[in-house]
């Protein structure tokens, strides 16, 4: 099936910006879906379909997708954003979820 | 709005089943496919199926078919997951989601499940 590939950990202080990547072979063919997950908790949807921000969301996130790289984007990194993120795609050959590994953003 | 709530937490030993509920609410049950997705301590989301609840129908990771099985119940807007044949390293927080097509929209809160002799 589809593989996944994320860095375990990504560190940036605040203010600055935090590019957080999600490989796989010719993924800019696919819809990413990008998720948030403070410890202890749950995950929340912060980006679907690419590009696209569930309300709520700060607009200092973003994604992007292109080739075999997405991206999520956060700007001006707060404390706040310190989480796990997964990015997942739907796998049509397997009719299946796939995730990532994850990403640890730790705020310096 | 909408809520997804999930039952609470269980201790299984080696062997044993445990059914994990996922109730509803908030909007229309049979609309949106059910998932189910796990995470061992530490580790990352493992996507286990599906379930449409309008038809019944489901769909299995390989890696859990014959041992999982996806069910609904629409009078109570509640759909289900069992897993059977416990074994140590299903120990995890099972976490059930309303998808939106390819993507999970309302995660519940998870349910964490423990399988100890």
């Amino acid at each position: 099936s589809f593989v996944l590939t994320q860095a375990p950990s990504v560190s940036v202080a605040p203010g600055q910006t935090a590019r957080i990547t999600c490989g796989g072979d010719n993924i800019g063919s696919q819809s990413v879906h990008w998720y948030q997950q403070k410890p202890g908790q749950a995950p929340i949807l912060v980006v679907y379909t690419d590009d696209i921000r569930p309300s709520g969301i700060p607009e200092r996130l973003s994604g992007s997708n292109s080739g075999n790289t997405a991206t999520l984007t956060i700007d001006r990194v707060e404390a706040g954003d310190e989480a796990d993120y997964y990015c997942q795609v739907w796998d049509s050959s397997s009719d299946q979820w796939v995730f990532g590994g994850g990403t640890k953003l730790a705020v310096l | 709005q909408v809520q997804v709530v999930q039952s609470g937490a269980e201790v299984k030993k080696p062997g044993a089943s445990v059914r994990v509920s996922c109730k509803t609410s908030g909007y229309t049950f049979v609309s949106y496919d059910i998932h189910w997705v796990r995470q061992a301590a530490g580790q990352g989301l493992e996507w286990m199926g599906w379930v449409n609840p309008n038809s019944g129908t489901t769909g299995y990771a390989q890696k859990f078919q014959g041992r999982v099985s996806m069910t609904r119940n629409t009078a109570i807007s509640t759909a289900y997951m069992e897993l059977s044949g416990l074994k140590s390293d299903d120990s995890a927080m099972y976490y059930c989601v309303r998808a939106f097509g390819g993507y999970g929209g309302n995660w519940g809160q998870g349910t964490l499940v423990t399988v100890s002799s």
